[in-house]
């Protein structure tokens, strides 16, 4: 069965400071990974988007890796601003399988940013 | 950029009428479309895929008769929730799947609409 997990559930760390969001998937056979960011009541916004042959990808203060061996991914925010509180997404495309959109969900990492 | 919208974002209703809910592709022709639910602090879970022209495709435990989605274009897709009742109050998200100008096919979430039936 087709799963993605996200550590930790949640998170608050103080603004300025960096975190790493973590996310392991047994989904198969593996097309791409992408990370989103939703903020509260709102839809999740793409961050970053990779394929099997790409292990590093940024957007700005959001690096995420993958390593497609032990299927893991990371997601790595720098310098943190309080807007950067929300949940942030894992999310694993299959070539097939998953639901009909392919796509398998992880539950979300919430994140809060303190002044 | 590619722009997923929905409309209303916010509804309120009384039990027993129906809502609908549009969902448009902004600079880009969504080839499928998809219909999530998300309840609090959990993920979204995809109700029906839906393709221009066709027949929408439901997801096991979703009613169709319930949830009726036309798509009646590769820009629109509408969800109706027909006889809302209080546990029909969730947050529906659309998504767009299609090819934007100068990128690869990719999924574009909308903002999200919060039902209310009360």
């Amino acid at each position: 069965k087709n799963q993605v997990e996200q550590s930790p559930q949640s998170l608050i760390i103080l603004e300025g400071k960096n975190c790493t969001l973590q996310c392991n998937y047994t989904v198969s056979p593996f097309s791409n990974l992408r990370w989103y960011k939703q903020d509260t009541g709102r839809g999740p916004v793409s961050l970053t988007i990779m394929t099997f042959s790409e292990n590093t990808k940024s957007n700005g203060r959001y690096t995420a890796t993958l390593d497609a061996d032990t299927k893991q991914s990371s997601l790595h925010i720098t310098a943190s601003q309080l807007s950067d509180s929300a949940s942030y997404i894992c999310v694993v495309s299959a070539i097939r399988g998953g639901g009909a959109d392919g796509l398998t969900f992880g539950k979300g990492t919430h994140l809060i940013i303190q002044p | 950029g590619a722009v997923v919208s929905q409309h209303p974002s916010r509804v309120i209703c009384k039990s027993g009428t129906s809502v609908k809910i549009e969902c448009r592709s902004l600079d880009f022709q969504a080839t499928t479309m998809f219909w999530y639910r998300q309840f609090p602090k959990q993920s979204l879970m995809l109700m029906a895929t839906s393709n221009e022209g066709s027949k929408a495709t439901y997801e096991q435990g979703v009613e169709k008769d319930k949830f009726l989605i036309n798509h009646a274009s590769l820009t629109l897709s509408t969800l109706t929730v027909t006889s809302a009742h209080p546990e029909d109050s969730s947050f529906y998200i659309c998504s767009a799947r299609g090819v934007s100008s100068g990128e690869v096919e990719t999924q574009y979430f909308g903002p999200g609409t919060r039902l209310l039936v009360l």
